[in-house]
């Protein structure tokens, strides 16, 4: 069964903190993506990458940076947390041909 | 550039009956389109697409859409609905121009289906 795991359910952190969401995806997908989800906003692209240490900004990606340095693996980094980045974060590998989209669990971030 | 709009926030249906989420897009050509489902505090759930062929896709759990050209629209359809259906619906629409063909979503529509 095809997989897409995010290290965290849930995590609450500090105004200021380093904050790392990792993702690992088995289907050996070039292309990975980190969305942010808010009630009423529907997803909303943050960064993605086609290829190892290959990356590109999404719609939204101020204060955010990513990182992949395996084919498995794509994480996101918010360098300084913010109440703001208070949102469910989902990451996603895509099928090579059709892009349709494999989700992780969902990683929800509560930044006090 | 390229859009998804979903006008309904919240489709309310009667278990038994025929449900409807409706969904258009805007792309520049020819477009990818896929339906999503979302159960609370989980990830998006893959649930069909149009890539191209017959107009009247058909997905999991009973599901199945239809691709209309001239409206631009790709609504989401179930003859006849279950409780257990209600869930977060997300439409996207894939930009076929980039090498990581990313996608667009909609808002999503909040689907209850009662008892």
């Amino acid at each position: 069964d095809v997989k897409v795991t995010q290290s965290s359910r849930y995590l609450v952190k500090r105004t200021g903190e380093k904050v790392f969401l990792e993702c690992v995806q088995d289907m050996d997908h070039e292309n990975m993506f980190w969305y942010r989800q808010d009630p009423g906003l529907g997803l909303r692209l943050i960064y993605f990458s086609y290829d190892v240490k290959m990356k590109e900004k999404g719609d939204i990606p101020e204060g955010y940076s990513v990182s992949r340095e395996k084919k498995e693996r794509f994480s996101l980094i918010l360098e300084s947390a913010s109440t703001n980045q208070t949102s469910m974060y989902l990451c996603a590998s895509s099928h090579p041909s059709t892009g349709e989209l494999f989700f992780g669990e969902g990683s929800r971030l509560t930044v006090l | 550039a390229q859009s998804v709009a979903q006008p309904e926030d919240q489709v309310n249906v009667a278990e038994g009956n025929p449900l409807t989420v409706k969904c258009t897009y805007s792309v520049s050509g020819n477009p990818y389109l896929f339906w999503y489902v979302q159960y609370p505090n989980r990830g998006l759930q893959f649930l069909l697409k149009y890539i191209t062929g017959d107009n009247l896709v058909k997905g999991s759990y009973g599901f199945e859409a239809e691709f209309n050209k001239s409206q631009t629209s790709f609504h989401l359809k179930k003859p006849s609905a279950l409780v257990s259906d209600s869930a977060l619906y997300f439409c996207a629409v894939r930009d076929l121009r980039t090498n990581a063909g990313k996608s667009t979503f909609g808002d999503g529509t909040t689907l209850t289906v009662k008892p």
